[in-house]
């Protein structure tokens, strides 16, 4: 079986400050890991993904995520905050196959205050 | 342009009937999922497609069914079994390992 827990529901950022979103996956097998970005009233769209390369992972608009087994985390973080990263951030794990089941923790939406 | 397409964007529907929700891609995947999205529950896995004419239950199953005839399509049912279908659908295929995601429907039930 699998899942991931994102800590924290809500998180509220001050413009310029550090971003940081935490994630914790459960997996009887190494999984594929993945940070997606959701704005209000759409789909989902992929910020970054592990799979079992490099365990510093670089995505779009600044964010990156670490895989640390050793913690079985997945935290996302960009050094600084832009209004526009406004939005509710879901973690996902898979098993590594490219098509198996993929499940969504809670998601945490980000606030970003001037 | 390629992509999932989801229809209609906003769907009301009286209680008790069933409803058809659509999900199209021309992205050529095999995989195909159905997740719903309540406030503070994140995205629960419904149903998902490795390949034609084979599907699998996710987590939260009942009151809703499925069909994959073909390749692009994947639609979703949602029977007056489901005890409270009001919520936010999203359709997503899948390739290489990365998901993509359909602009949602949301279905209210009145």
């Amino acid at each position: 079986a699998q899942s991931v827990t994102q800590l924290g529901s809500h998180v509220s950022v001050s413009e310029g400050a550090l971003v940081l979103l935490r994630c914790n996956y459960s997996s009887s097998v190494p999984p594929y890991l993945f940070w997606y970005v959701q704005y209000p009233n759409q789909g989902l769209q992929l910020l970054l993904k592990y799979t079992s390369a490099a365990t510093l992972v670089k995505g779009i608009n600044g964010f990156e995520a670490e895989f640390k087994k050793s913690e079985t985390s997945f935290h996302l973080t960009k050094p600084s905050a832009h209004m526009s990263d406004a939005a509710e951030y879901f973690c996902a794990v898979s098993p590594t196959d490219s098509w198996g089941k993929l499940q969504f923790g809670a998601g945490t939406q980000v606030v970003v205050t001037p | 342009d390629g992509g999932i397409t989801q229809s209609p964007k906003y769907l009301f529907r009286k209680e008790g009937q069933n409803v058809t929700l659509s999900c199209e891609q021309n992205l050529n995947h095999d995989a195909m999922y159905w997740y719903r999205q309540d406030p503070g529950q994140g995205l629960r896995l419904i149903y998902y497609s490795q390949i034609v004419n084979d599907f699998q239950k996710g987590d939260i199953a009942e009151g809703y069914s499925v069909s994959r005839e073909k390749k692009e399509s994947f639609p979703l049912t949602v029977t007056s079994a489901q005890k409270n279908p009001t919520a936010f659908y999203l359709c997503a295929s899948r390739f290489a390992g990365d998901a993509f995601f359909g602009q949602g429907t949301r279905l209210t039930v009145v």
